[in-house]
């Protein structure tokens, strides 16, 4: 079983819409958690930290529950710019800085 | 800072031939880390250094795939000989671990083809 798992999708949403993302990680020893996003042939980048007590930033909301090994990113009001791959992150126990990637959820923002 | 930089960006091969993919870190970050990309695996981590240590390399496939980092400045993934299940993206990231949630940045990546 893959540490981290994510629908692969694709989401194929309208512009404006509300869609969800989420993944679930098997080590239950992992301290940080983190979304990525990946545009078509180019590198991963960070879009945010997700935090026990849930955080939003603009449009973003992450949220975490350790209980159920399950972190979300929902976006509101898509735009056809959020049009990429969103990886799930997790990061191992203490004193480790081994960041394991799930395989990404494929989103298309149609016109 | 010029970011992560990876050379070279493509590598076409033919089987059997020695790769050597080269990176430079952001400067003052004291992590880096080797990753590779398929369509079938995802982002999967081949070795991480801390401080120019190697830390964790479990993730190297097989003895035909070797990492150093000798310097603060530089490091180089060495495939010998290359296969044609090597072909794929790999990337370079570095960061400044300070034990936290800390971000990782990535180079552009060697989209390595082995025929």
């Amino acid at each position: 079983r893959k540490e981290v798992e994510q629908d692969p999708g694709p989401f194929n949403v309208p512009e404006g819409a509300t869609v969800a993302f989420n993944c679930t990680y098997s080590n239950s020893a992992s301290q940080s958690f983190f979304w990525y996003r990946q545009d078509c042939r180019k590198e991963p980048k960070l879009l945010m930290s997700v935090y026990s007590s849930g955080n939003e930033d603009g449009r973003f909301t992450a949220q975490l529950n350790r209980a159920s090994q399950y972190i979300s990113l929902l976006i509101r009001d898509s735009k056809l710019s959020d049009s990429a791959t969103y990886l799930c992150v997790a990061r191992s126990g203490a004193g480790s800085y081994q960041l394991t990637f799930g395989k990404g959820t494929k989103l298309s923002v149609i016109p | 800072d010029a970011g992560v930089i990876q050379s070279p960006r493509h590598e076409v091969t033919e089987m059997g031939q020695e790769v050597t993919l080269r990176c430079k870190p952001i400067s003052g970050h004291n992590s880096l880390f080797w990753y590779r990309q398929t369509m079938m695996r995802g982002l999967e981590l081949l070795i991480y250094f801390n401080n120019n240590v190697p830390i964790d390399d479990s993730g190297m496939p097989e003895d035909r795939f070797s990492a150093k980092m000798p310097n603060a400045s530089f490091s180089t993934l060495k495939i010998q000989p290359s296969e044609p299940r090597d072909s794929a993206v790999y990337f370079c990231a570095s960061s400044y671990w300070t034990g936290g949630n800390t971000e990782a940045f990535f180079g552009q990546g060697t989209r390595l083809t082995v025929v």
